[in-house]
């Protein structure tokens, strides 16, 4: 296992077009994050999960976005009917927590998303 | 929604010099990570720090924390020009332990 896995690395669509992100985290890990990212500014928190719990939602992430983690391992990130403003670079991130304080996140390279 | 702010927003220094970064964050936490991230790239963990730790070594980075002005530092010093990248702090706090990020300092060391 090399790390954190993200697929496709970029993407291009047109607005009212939907899109899926994969991320494949590093096997033992047991919570995975999405993050978005736009110029300039750091990774703001969309959603996490614990296995394949989704344990928490952002406000950012409106009714068009939806994630699974169906069975504990890869998670999909789904954008229906995308908007310009959804252009981003789209992270996954992975750990294992175990109790409190939980160690270092590993990134994936992200999917940088284009909506035209 | 962010954290934290990073302070200052750009930095730009000479090889071999040192660099400092701060961050300010808002909630109470569990700890304190910096990452970094080359232009377009993922991010790199770099070092994490524990509320009850107040400083912390890792080669050329020092990170200290005082969790009563809740801030923290990030030095590196002998700065390379390979160190020129965006680092940003995360904290997690609560119940959920997640990761939340500040708002970044681009850093350009120039050779």
């Amino acid at each position: 296992d090399t790390g954190v896995s993200q697929d496709p690395r970029h993407k291009i669509t047109k607005r009212g077009q939907n899109v899926t992100f994969r991320c494949d985290p590093i096997s033992e890990h047991n919570r995975l994050y999405w993050y978005r990212q736009t110029l300039g500014q750091g990774p703001e928190f969309l959603t996490y999960f614990q296995n394949e719990a989704q344990l928490e939602k952002s406000r950012l992430l409106s009714d068009r976005f939806s994630a699974e983690r169906p069975k504990g391992s890869f998670s999909t990130l789904e954008i229906q009917r995308t908007e310009q403003g959804d252009s981003a670079m789209y992270l996954c991130a992975s750990d294992l927590v175990l109790g409190q304080g939980g160690p270092e996140a590993f990134f994936g390279q992200g999917t940088r998303l284009t909506v035209v | 929604s962010q954290q934290g702010e990073e302070d200052p927003q750009a930095l730009s220094i000479q090889e071999g010099e040192n660099a400092t970064m701060n961050c300010s964050y808002k909630t109470s936490i569990n700890n304190l990570q910096w990452y970094r991230q080359n232009s377009g790239r993922g991010l790199v963990h770099l070092i994490l720090i524990r509320s009850n730790e107040r400083e912390k070594h890792s080669g050329r980075l020092r990170v200290t924390l005082d969790t009563s002005k809740k801030s923290s530092s990030l030095l590196i010093t002998a700065s390379r020009a390979a160190d020129t990248a965006s680092y940003f702090c995360a904290t997690d706090g609560g119940a959920t332990n997640k990761l939340i990020f500040g708002t970044g300092t681009l850093l350009a060391v120039q050779p």
